[in-house]
């Protein structure tokens, strides 16, 4: 089955650590998205990528950073700079340039920084 | 910058009542509009669509309607089940530069008792 997986699905860390999520996707998808959702707040983008080796910062992306090596993946740290990193991180995935923008996404990890 | 609006949750309904949820957008140009849904601890599910004026999305006994007159999308369906119960979000996502650029509202609680 097609489809983005993120792993893992519960993660916790010390303040002052980097941590890495991950982010797959088997749907030949050309642009990958990560988003920030905290109570209330609905969805927040902080990075998107079109394109392999190519990437776009969105709303929030101070404290965070992506890379695009692979079609397939686009995995997001969240550094130490972030100053409020707990919360819950959906990855997405569309077809660029058709469709009107429909997006897919995973299942989200939930980061718990203390 | 664009934007979406939609109604305060949370909406509490009882089985078989009609639903509205109202959502409203700003944006340049003509954006495509969507409905996602979110069951609690998952991401975000495609509910339904409209890519043009005047188009109807359909999915589910769930309708919207793409009015540019009003810039509006609201959700309906006839009569909720309690398996609808979930947070609903309304999005547009705008065509820029070969990219899409997208917009979530904040999200509308929905429970429905039985």
């Amino acid at each position: 089955d097609g489809g983005i997986t993120q792993s893992p699905k519960y993660l916790f860390r010390k303040e002052g650590q980097n941590v890495t999520l991950s982010c797959e996707q088997n749907l030949n998808h050309d642009a990958m998205y990560w988003y920030r959702q905290d109570p209330g707040q609905g969805l927040r983008l902080i990075y998107y990528s079109q394109i392999v080796n190519d990437f776009q910062k969105g709303d929030i992306a101070e404290g965070y950073s992506v890379s695009r090596e692979k079609k397939e993946s686009f995995p997001l740290t969240v550094t130490s700079a972030q100053k409020n990193p707990t919360a819950f991180y959906l990855c997405a995935s569309s077809i660029a340039r058709q469709g009107g923008g429909e997006q897919y996404f995973g299942p989200g990890t939930r980061l718990t920084v203390t | 910058g664009d934007s979406v609006t939609q109604m305060e949750g949370p909406v509490t309904l009882s089985e078989e009542a009609f639903l509205t949820i109202n959502c409203t957008y700003t944006a340049t140009g003509y954006p495509s509009l969507f409905w996602y849904v979110q069951y609690p601890g998952e991401g975000l599910q495609l509910l339904l669509k409209a890519t043009k004026a005047d188009d109807k999305g359909s999915n589910k006994g769930f309708e919207a309607t793409y009015r540019k007159e009003t810039t509006s999308f609201h959700l309906e369906k006839g009569s909720v089940q309690v398996s609808d119960s979930a947070v609903y979000f309304c999005a547009l996502s705008r065509a820029s530069g070969g990219s899409y650029i997208p917009t979530f509202g904040r999200g509308t609680s929905l429970i429905v008792h039985p």
